[in-house]
């Protein structure tokens, strides 16, 4: 979906490197989350954030850290890389107030760390 | 703990016939749950939702069927069709969490033959 973008959408990386995920939304919604898919494990949680000033954590958000630049923009980074690291990431987007909490999602960025 | 799961990871179909994908929720408190269709290399596109309030939602060739009583979610597609092969994710949200979180399942890959 082209209302929520990421970059880069492929990424190779050494360990103990820092890298940024960015993504960017122009649904003008609210809420942003940072999610991992890893083949057999569905999609986990890593940070999400309500407004520019609320940020949470998820399920996973150990080794991860994240800035919300403005409400169109939530970044994700990995200060250290590490191999285990390795994964898709998918950035999604959700309309704060909506009577459904149905979750946008940008096109992923395939991370590798060696 | 609480978990989404899915009960077959594959299921292979024949191009015309009909489709259904089976998942099982644990929370009891879940009171809203979503499909989404992940084609390789992209994010996961929402289908079709539906609210604990109701037991059957219909969209264009998708059917969403909700069991309470023993906590079932199934897809069903109408005459499969090729461009239906992807791998669907079952969702749900937790009633009351005002989190906008979602729980995700493991997939199931859906495969359909010419």
């Amino acid at each position: 979906d082209a209302d929520v973008t990421q970059t880069p959408r492929n990424r190779i990386t050494k360990t103990g490197k820092r890298i940024m995920l960015e993504c960017s939304q122009t649904k003008g919604h609210d809420r942003m989350y940072w999610y991992r898919q890893d083949p057999g494990l569905g999609l986990r949680l890593i940070y999400y954030s309500f407004d520019v000033k609320d940020i949470n954590k998820g399920e996973i958000s150990d080794g991860y850290s994240v800035s919300r630049q403005a409400q169109a923009k939530f970044s994700l980074s990995l200060e250290s890389a590490i191999p285990n690291q390795t994964a898709l990431y998918f950035c999604a987007t959700s309309e704060m107030g909506a009577l459904t909490e149905t979750q946008y999602f940008g096109p992923g960025t395939r991370l590798l760390v060696l | 703990g609480e978990s989404v799961g899915l009960h077959l990871p594959t299921l292979s179909v024949q191009e015309g016939d009909n489709s259904i994908i089976n998942c099982a929720y644990s929370n009891s408190a879940s009171d809203y749950f979503i499909w989404y269709k992940q084609e390789s290399g992209k994010g996961p596109q929402f289908i079709i939702d539906i609210r604990s309030n109701m037991d059957k939602r219909q969209g264009q060739r998708v059917t969403v069927l909700l069991n309470k009583t023993v906590k079932h979610l199934s897809l069903q597609i109408a005459a499969t069709q090729p461009g239906d092969s992807a791998v669907y994710f079952c969702a749900e949200n937790i009633s009351g969490s005002n989190t906008g979180k979602l729980i995700f399942g493991q997939g199931t890959t859906l495969q359909v033959k010419p």
